[in-house]
């Protein structure tokens, strides 16, 4: 049940863009985006729900695509502070969340 | 607001000794959760209580963890006897209700525990 992410690294110059994607092999109900920078707790992102939508927040946003199970999160013009360990987690109905293994963002000047 | 709490913030242990680690939620959240990061991963959900109540405790390996919530506030989880790929971190997280899937979930520092 666990979601497959990828890449599972990528690195950016501040600036540039990236996309970070999340698969699963089964229906899902919603999809939890997390940021967890080395040796920090795992911080909040954003949830998107099934129904195709998409979110938004200052540089980051996500879509979800109920039809093929995946979601996107979307980092455009990457700054420094964006470096850091993403992670989806999926619910599949009113059911805990399961995490990715992880994206492994890392910026530089 | 204060965040969630969790102690101590490094452990070490030997194989086969016991460790507990407390966690005091973000006040008023009605659910609690303990997740083990290992290295690498992302992390597993361990438990969920709701209020005091367990609400998934299918991935918590019965023979060695418990873990409790008296009073539907703080919690503690326990490992007894630890192995050592028991090695991780152990974090727990807070959300405000009960609607699972819909509820953003706020996670504490984490307990790094080594088991040598």
């Amino acid at each position: 049940q666990q979601p497959v992410q990828s890449p599972q690294a990528v690195i950016l110059r501040e600036g540039e863009d990236a996309v970070i994607n999340c698969s699963s092999s089964k229906a899902l109900y919603s999809v939890h985006w997390y940021r967890q920078k080395h040796g920090e707790a795992p911080v909040f992102l954003m949830i998107l729900l099934k129904g195709g939508e998409q979110k938004g927040h200052e540089k980051i946003s996500a879509s979800f695509n109920e039809k093929k199970q995946q979601s996107s999160l979307y980092l455009t013009a990457s700054q420094l502070s964006y470096s850091g360990t993403y992670f989806c987690g999926t619910t599949f109905g009113a059911n805990n969340l399961f995490f990715g293994t992880g994206t492994r963002l890392t910026v530089i000047p | 607001e204060a965040g969630v709490a969790q102690s101590p913030r490094y452990k070490i242990i030997e194989k086969r000794q016991s460790v507990a680690f407390w966690c005091n939620p973000i006040s008023g959240h009605a659910t609690l959760y303990w997740y083990q990061q290992i290295l690498g991963q992302g992390p597993k959900l361990l438990i969920q209580f709701q209020n005091n109540g367990v609400v998934d405790d299918s991935q918590l390996p019965k023979d060695r963890f418990s873990a409790e919530r008296l009073k539907g506030v703080d919690s503690t989880l326990k490992i007894q006897p630890a192995k050592l790929e028991d090695s991780a971190v152990y974090l727990c997280a807070s959300s405000l209700g009960a609607r699972g899937s819909q509820e953003t979930q706020y996670f504490g520092p984490g307990t790094r525990l080594l088991v040598l």
